[in-house]
């Protein structure tokens, strides 16, 4: 049965870098597209981005001047990483297994991951 | 950007009851590019439906999608207790692959 398990920093100051890691279990990590997601409090979700095993990555423009993914197939782990948060990045991150072959959709979630900006 | 706009933002209803939700997008969206996710409070998304009308494993045949083009439908057919949360629409035919806003399912 596939699992994610996520973690990182759950409390940043203004200006610093959010930094999540998801840790793939119990399913082979090729061949799909890894994905982020966010909800801000009491709001809706926002796609932040994707990265496949080969390291492609496809993100948000409303992001993507501040987001990078990493990939290590070694560890069947992804990362993300957002930089000079401010407290409109306070959300709980989510990540995700994507969009494989020709099924597009996002079956197996993380549990989430609290991160709060403030200062 | 594809716009994804759900109605009603809150549907108050009662269990036994039939639940009738909707995702109107911008412009035109595959069929093979609809999703619907379910949320209960405190927890992750959950996928429902794929594909506009397939239903991911484990899902009751309550839940059923339909549409095509710019509209698309989820309808829960009967409401058991445990269906009353947030619901979702997401496409996948351009990226950025956006969300509507949700659809609060509520007890009445």
């Amino acid at each position: 049965q596939v699992r994610l398990q996520q973690w990182g920093a759950g409390l940043l100051k203004p200006s610093e870098t959010l930094s999540l890691t998801c840790g793939v279990s119990g399913w082979s990590f090729s061949g799909y597209y890894w994905t982020w997601i966010r909800q801000p409090p009491g709001k809706g979700l926002e796609w932040i981005g994707e990265i496949n095993d080969s390291g492609g990555t496809n993100f948000n423009p409303s992001l993507k001047s501040r987001v990078t993914m990493s990939v290590d197939t070694s560890k069947n782990q992804f990362s993300l990483n957002v930089n000079s948060v401010t407290a409109a990045d306070t959300a709980v991150y989510y990540c995700a297994r994507g969009r494989y072959g020709l099924d597009y959709y996002m079956d197996v979630w993380g549990e989430g991951t609290t991160v709060t900006v403030s200062s | 950007e594809i716009v994804l706009t759900q109605s009603p933002g809150t549907l108050s209803l009662s269990p036994g009851e039939r639940a009738t939700l909707s995702c109107r997008a911008s412009q035109r969206v595959s069929t093979r590019y609809l999703v619907w996710y379910q949320q209960r409070p405190g927890q992750a998304p959950r996928l429902l439906i794929y594909g506009a009308s397939s239903r991911a494993t484990g899902i009751p045949d309550r839940f059923s999608g339909s549409g095509s083009g710019t509209d698309f439908t989820l309808t829960i057919s009967r409401l058991e207790p445990e269906d009353f949360a947030v619901y979702y629409c997401q496409q996948y035919d351009s990226s950025p692959y956006s969300f509507g806003q949700g659809t609060k399912l509520e007890i009445k």
